[in-house]
């Protein structure tokens, strides 16, 4: 299909509600990412899947962050009890099955999260 | 950790001037290096990447950027810009050490008037 697409691309929540982001990789790429940026900063990792692996969550701020990937489709980031500093534009990439110096990472448009 | 830095955080340029925009980085080991780009209301797009080989890089729209390992530095260059490369533009690197996470720098808003 078409490129990364993320859902939904804009979310106003409240303090203290959880909220959940999706993630459509593009047909075929077997690795997917989440990246946040915070407004004024650059793009921070928070979590990478490839294929069946363990994930690597070492960029996933606190416990209130979780993310899941069935297989090698969607995916879901889900933020509980969100605060104000969690307000950020949400990034999901994918790249195909490569080796990693072969690995470029597309983007999707992002969802821009803002806690009240 | 590796981290990378931008040091303009904001450009602006009159049309045909030419660009150079700093990226350094720090790790010692073997990376690859990355620009991206994000035009207004568009998502981030890949400009020109570095891998091996040739330390000059051509990307797409005339860019490039040059790896100078001793100075960790993959600075972006276009002789003359345009109206059009309005936009923010990323660098990114990924070591080989560092899993396959890219560490980005904080980004440079370049503003091309007419």
């Amino acid at each position: 299909g078409a490129g990364v697409s993320q859902s939904p691309s804009n979310k106003v929540t409240e303090k203290g509600k959880d909220v959940e982001l999706r993630c459509d990789p593009i047909s075929g790429h077997t690795a997917l990412y989440w990246y946040r940026q915070r407004l004024g900063q650059g793009l921070e990792f928070l979590i990478y899947f490839q294929g069946n692996s363990a994930p690597d969550k070492s960029g996933l701020p606190s416990d209130r962050f979780s993310a899941e990937r069935t297989g090698e489709s969607v995916s879901t980031l889900t933020i509980q009890r969100t605060q104000q500093e969690d307000s950020a534009v949400y990034l999901c990439a994918s790249s195909p099955r490569r080796t990693l110096a072969k690995n470029i990472q597309y983007f999707g448009a992002g969802t821009r999260l803002s806690v009240l | 950790a590796q981290s990378v830095s931008q040091h303009n955080h904001h450009v602006i340029l009159s049309e045909a001037a030419s660009l150079e925009l700093g990226c350094n980085y720090s790790y010692g080991g073997t990376v690859n290096l990355f620009w991206y780009v994000q035009y207004p209301g568009q998502h981030l797009q890949l400009l020109l990447k570095y891998f091996s080989g040739d330390p000059l890089v051509k990307g797409i729209k005339g860019f490039e950027a040059e790896f100078i390992k001793s100075k960790f530095s993959f600075n972006l260059r276009k002789p003359s810009v345009q109206w059009s490369d309005t936009a923010e533009y990323f660098c990114a690197v990924r070591s080989t050490g560092g899993g396959n996470k890219l560490t980005f720098g904080t980004g440079t808003q370049l503003k091309v008037e007419l």
